[in-house]
């Protein structure tokens, strides 16, 4: 069973960094394309980052390229997201999601129960 | 990337069938064949029900169907029922390398 768990998420304030990170077990983590999408509560989704399977190929939305940083550790199975420099409209719920693709991203097929992050002063 | 655009709601009663519309650019939904579809009901994650434009993942019924022409998506749910009441929402693949979101239509069965 693909069970994704994020944690990390919290209160920061302006400009300050928070990681996230995203535990993947119940299949092929290498294999596969994984992603963070952002949900702020009663609003629609925003695809904020994806990762390749191999790590070599990394892709941000324009909202958060030069302060997000997407990587994994295949050995750990987990997924992470630096998040530096937030802002208040960072503020949202963060869910990691498993893609369909190996090399770029296509469709998440698993998504994880998401976690809060609240950027307020 | 500026996000695709889908109505805000769309109603239907039980039985009935209904189309959500998604529209891009050629950039996107015009120009690839990475269309999605996600429902989500509230408090909950999203879940795939559409990618490739028109293929289903195992489990998800064949009441939920997808197109597309030009650079319109549509979503397509036939034989209405109470549980498919939920936020829907598109996605494709870009020019960038990037993923884009549509704003998200909420469906209620009357």
């Amino acid at each position: 069973e693909v069970q994704l768990l994020e944690s990390g998420g919290g209160l920061v304030q302006p400009g300050g960094s928070l990681r996230l990170s995203c535990a993947a077990s119940g299949f092929t983590f290498s294999s596969y394309v994984m992603s963070w999408v952002r949900q702020v509560p009663g609003k629609g989704l925003e695809w904020v980052s994806a990762i390749s399977g191999s790590g070599g190929g990394t892709y941000y939305a324009d909202s958060v390229k030069g302060r997000f940083t997407i990587s994994r550790d295949s050995s750990k199975s987990t997924l992470y997201l630096q998040m530096n420099s937030l802002r208040a409209e960072d503020t949202a719920v963060y869910y990691c999601a498993k893609d369909l693709d190996v090399v770029m991203p296509t469709a998440m097929d698993y998504w994880g129960q998401g976690t809060l992050v609240t950027v307020s002063s | 990337q500026s996000a695709l655009t889908q109505p805000a709601s769309v109603s239907g009663s039980p039985g009935q069938s209904i189309t959500i519309s998604c529209t891009g650019t050629s950039s996107d939904v015009g120009g690839f064949n990475y269309v999605s579809w996600y429902q989500q009901h509230p408090g909950k994650a999203p879940k795939l029900m559409i990618y490739d434009i028109t293929n289903r993942p195992s489990g998800v019924s064949n009441r939920f169907s997808g197109s597309k022409s030009g650079n319109t998506a549509s979503l397509t749910i036939s034989g209405l029922q109470a549980e498919d009441e939920a936020d829907y929402s598109c996605s494709s693949y870009t020019t960038t390398s990037t993923l884009v979101f549509g704003g998200g239509t909420k469906l209620t069965v009357l």
